[in-house]
């Protein structure tokens, strides 16, 4: 139980265009879901939390404008990076909480995005 | 500044040895602590999860909190070249939020 998924697992794309990261949770409701990027050998960062029906909260120094998380059912957001430049290049995990198992969250198995 | 805190490591144990990994938490009103698994390229795995002081066991796994001392600690009996990773514990500090503070993270690193 508790699987979370997301899809690409990695992409490239060309600087300027804009790229959909999906999270879904496969087993489990998720009204609470979260976005982290991490770059190589550095420490996870939440960027925004999801919450099921309404607007994500962004951590401080996130661009809620060019990163866009829609969170439109109980078990699935995504994550829109537009207008990608190559400083967006980062390894980009989603993570769901099973309100069934003490808010423990459980991790996808992330995207890799490339800009070129 | 609420923080977690460990050792980055790395911490090198023979194969079969115990390897012994510690975190320090700032917010004394916390209430549930995670150590998580991260492999190399890889996302995080979840391992451990533990609510209340003293020890809990899940196999090779043995968990301890202090929450007098503000201390969570992962214990690996037996360890495998497979168990290195990087072991990340994550502190949820407020109640029924579910928002978790990571630390950095400390390497392991077990020897054949």
């Amino acid at each position: 139980g508790a699987v979370v998924s997301q899809h690409p697992s990695r992409v490239i794309c060309k600087s300027g265009t804009s790229v959909k990261i999906e999270c879904r949770s496969l087993d489990f409701q998720a009204t609470t879901m979260f976005w982290y990027r991490q770059f190589p050998k550095k420490s996870l960062m939440l960027m925004a939390t999801s919450n099921e029906g309404s607007k994500a909260t962004y951590e401080q120094g996130v661009e809620k404008d060019k990163f866009l998380i829609n969170h439109a059912s109980l078990t699935l957001s995504t994550l829109t990076v537009t207008s990608a430049h190559p400083e967006d290049s980062s390894f980009y995990i989603c993570s769901a909480i099973n309100r069934g198992s003490a808010y423990e969250q459980y991790f996808g198995p992330g995207t890799r995005l490339t800009v070129t | 500044q609420k923080e977690v805190e460990q050792n980055s490591g790395p911490l090198s144990v023979p194969e079969g040895a115990i390897a012994s990994l510690n975190c320090t938490y700032s917010d004394r009103g916390s209430q549930s602590f995670f150590w998580y698994r991260q492999y190399s390229g890889k996302s995080p795995e979840l391992i451990m999860s533990i609510y209340s002081n003293g020890d809990k066991e899940d196999g090779r796994f043995t968990a301890q909190l202090n929450k007098a001392s503000q201390y969570v600690s992962l214990l690996i009996r037996d360890s495998q070249p497979s168990d290195s990773a990087t072991y990340l514990c994550a502190v949820n500090m407020n109640s029924g939020y579910s928002t978790l503070t990571f630390g950095k993270g400390t390497m392991l690193l077990v020897s054949p």
